[in-house]
């Protein structure tokens, strides 16, 4: 089982949509999570912190379940601006999921 | 505050040649991270560096990659007797101290071995 594991999608939504990706990891011990967003061949930029607790941004809510071991992010009210490849980390082990590629369409 | 700086930003080596990539991490940050990401792939860690020090450098490969942090100026990521199998986009990361998962992305090196 890889470390870290992504639907590599592509997810394809309409503008509006709600749409949510799975991160499941492996090291149980792992603490610090977070999500990151890729644009094409452009460096990627921190989106979020994963708390425990769960944490909102706006439209985006980052949440955590230890017992099944996966990190979710949800994105509400899509906009095209939010077409990009979202990336999992699990910051202990500096693991890197290899991405989930969402495209909103108009 | 400027951001982390790479370069060059393309690099074009022949097979056996020499690559030297440079990282200068933001301000007050003096943690470094190189990552390699082959086309459609994801990001791979490579190795993590403080001043002076490596602190992880379980993926590196045990062949022609080294990475050092000196005291004085910037990260360097050096790749020995390229092969084509090495064209990849290099990016250098940094972050602040404690703070791992937080981690501010250069712009990246896209090295083309031919």
């Amino acid at each position: 089982r890889k470390e870290v594991e992504q639907d590599p999608g592509p997810f394809n939504v309409p503008e509006g949509a709600t749409v949510a990706f799975n991160c499941t990891y492996s090291n149980s011990a792992s603490q610090s999570f977070f999500w990151y967003r890729q644009d094409c061949r452009k460096e990627p930029k921190l989106l979020m912190s994963v708390y425990s607790s769960g944490n909102e941004d706006g439209r985006f809510t980052a949440q955590l379940n230890r017992a099944s071991q996966y990190i979710s992010l949800l994105i509400r009210d899509s906009k095209l601006s939010d077409s990009a490849t979202y990336l999992c980390v699990v910051s202990d082990d500096m693991r890197f999921g290899a991405g989930t590629r969402l495209t909103v369409k108009p | 505050n400027a951001g982390v700086m790479q370069n060059p930003r393309h690099l074009v080596r022949r097979r056996g040649q020499e690559a030297r990539l440079r990282c200068s991490p933001m301000k007050g940050h003096s943690h470094v991270y190189w990552y390699r990401q082959l086309p459609e792939e994801g990001l791979k860690f490579m190795v993590y560096l403080q001043k002076e020090n490596i602190i992880d450098e379980s993926g590196m490969p045990k062949e022609r990659f080294s990475a050092e942090f000196p005291k004085e100026g910037p990260s360097i990521l050096r790749i020995q007797q390229v092969v084509r199998g090495d064209s990849a986009a290099y990016f250098c990361a940094s972050s602040p101290p404690y703070r791992r998962g937080e981690q501010y992305f250069g712009p990246g090196t896209r090295l083309t071995v031919t």
